[in-house]
């Protein structure tokens, strides 16, 4: 099915571990985005990508990974889990156009316990 | 930096009548984009409609309508003819027109419409 799906839905992990949270999508968009929601926070940029193999820091980047080996795949990786990173991730994905005028399209969230 | 608040955190209204969410934000630039979208229980988020700062015209989307009001920063969702269905949490976003891609989200106002 076309879109962009994101798995686990739901990942509960301990302290220290890594784990990796997957986004794809079929669009054959070039931008990629994922983000955290927390309460009282709304939705803060993570880490973007522009194309395959670029990516850039976004407004929280501190304790993530990512990459963009292909253009439909988009993984987060947080190298040592911390439970501040207890929140409901999204990934998004746009296409480019060289006004903007693009909507992100959004996948259905994983919610992360780190205990 | 860009910043975008939205000042009523929860928000209700009885169904059949017309509710209006807030939204101003910060720039300098002249060339944006502005978007609400919706998350909904089911936690997916749904554009809803967006706005062109160079259109003087407001967007509208069926029960949906904008007032973008460019000198005083400010669009506001005006929701007609509410339904059960509204209830969510609504999210007001701001997209430079450049280069840059990245949504700067607000915290959200929580609607609920009740029978």
């Amino acid at each position: 099915d076309a879109g962009i799906t994101q798995s686990p839905r739901y990942k509960i992990t301990e302290t220290g571990r890594q784990v990796t949270l997957m986004c794809h999508q079929t669009w054959s968009h070039s931008y990629m985005f994922w983000y955290r929601q927390d309460l009282g926070h709304g939705l803060r940029l993570i880490y973007y990508s522009a194309a395959a193999d670029i990516t850039d820091k976004g407004e929280v980047p501190d304790g993530y990974v990512v990459s963009r080996s292909k253009t439909e795949n988009f993984p987060l990786t947080l190298e040592s889990a911390t439970r501040s990173q207890t929140s409901v991730y999204f990934c998004a994905s746009s296409e480019s156009r060289a006004t903007g005028n693009q909507p992100q399209h959004f996948g259905d969230g994983t919610r992360l316990s780190i205990l | 930096a860009q910043t975008v608040t939205q000042s009523q955190p929860e928000m209700s209204v009885q169904e059949a009548e017309t509710v209006t969410l807030s939204c101003t934000y910060d720039t300098s630039e002249s060339n944006y984009y502005l978007f609400w979208y919706k998350q909904p229980p089911s936690r997916q988020m749904i554009l809803v409609i967006r706005q062109e700062a160079y259109k003087q015209q407001n967007a509208t989307e069926n029960r949906f309508s904008v007032n973008f009001q460019k000198a005083a920063k400010s669009f506001s969702l005006k929701i007609s003819d509410s339904q059960l269905g509204d209830t969510a949490m609504y999210f007001c976003a701001y997209l430079h027109g450049g280069s840059n891609y990245k949504l700067t989200f607000g915290k959200g106002t929580l609607l609920t419409v009740n029978p």
